[in-house]
């Protein structure tokens, strides 16, 4: 079965503490992977993507994540972390070419403290 | 970039009334759209998918008559929530993906509340 599961539903840190969100699927096929943001009050937002090539992908706002193949992963890391990186964060993968649907993991909340 | 356009924002109504939403791609053409509905502090569910010119596709465990979808034109679908009670309300959010192998664009989510 298709299915997203991020480890970490609740995470608090404080600001410059470092950041890792893990998140692992299941897919048959070949996949495209998303990590979303939403600020509160927000709509969602791209963060980063992975189609192919080199498997660490580098997104906004200082964001990364890393494709591990063998390990069906795709974490999200962020060195450094900001009191304006608090947000829900959630990770999706799709099928490549004309396959579209989305595949969402539950999301992870964010909250760092100044 | 692509923007798409989701409209109401927020809708208080009564129970039993009908509601409609309306997710427009304002900058390029999309024959499909997806509807999500994203309950507090969770993900979000897919409900359908709307195709141009023919029946949406819904997933398990969803009530077409309930939820009903229109893709009218290459740039606009609706979902109309049919005989809305309290248990309906949510965040409904639609998405249209971009061209070639970007990522699908997000609308701005309508939040429904049924008294």
């Amino acid at each position: 079965a298709q299915s997203v599961s991020q480890h970490n539903h609740h995470v608090i840190l404080s600001e410059a503490a470092s950041l890792e969100l893990g998140c692992n699927y299941s897919y048959g096929g070949t996949v495209n992977l998303f990590w979303y943001v939403q600020y509160p009050g927000q709509h969602l937002q791209l963060l980063l993507k992975y189609f192919s090539g080199d498997p660490l992908v580098k997104g906004i706002k200082g964001f990364e994540a890393e494709f591990i193949k063998s390990k069906f992963s795709f974490n999200l890391r962020k060195p450094s972390v900001q009191w304006s990186d608090t947000a829900e964060y959630f990770c999706a993968v799709s099928g490549a070419g004309n396959n579209r649907k989305l595949i969402w993991g539950l999301g992870t909340s964010l909250a760092v403290n100044p | 970039g692509a923007v798409v356009s989701q409209h109401p924002s927020r809708v208080i109504c009564k129970s039993g009334t009908s509601v409609k939403i309306e997710c427009r791609s304002l900058d390029f053409q999309a024959t499909t759209m997806f509807w999500y509905r994203q309950f507090p502090k969770q993900s979000l569910m897919l409900m359908a998918t709307s195709n141009e010119g023919s029946k949406a596709t819904y997933e398990q465990g969803v009530e077409k008559d309930k939820f009903l979808i229109n893709h009218a034109s290459l740039t606009l679908s609706t979902l109309t929530v049919t005989s809305a009670h309290p248990e309906d309300s949510s965040f409904y959010i639609c998405s249209a993906p971009g061209s070639g192998d970007q990522p699908q664009h997000f609308g701005d989510g309508t939040r429904l509340s049924i008294l």
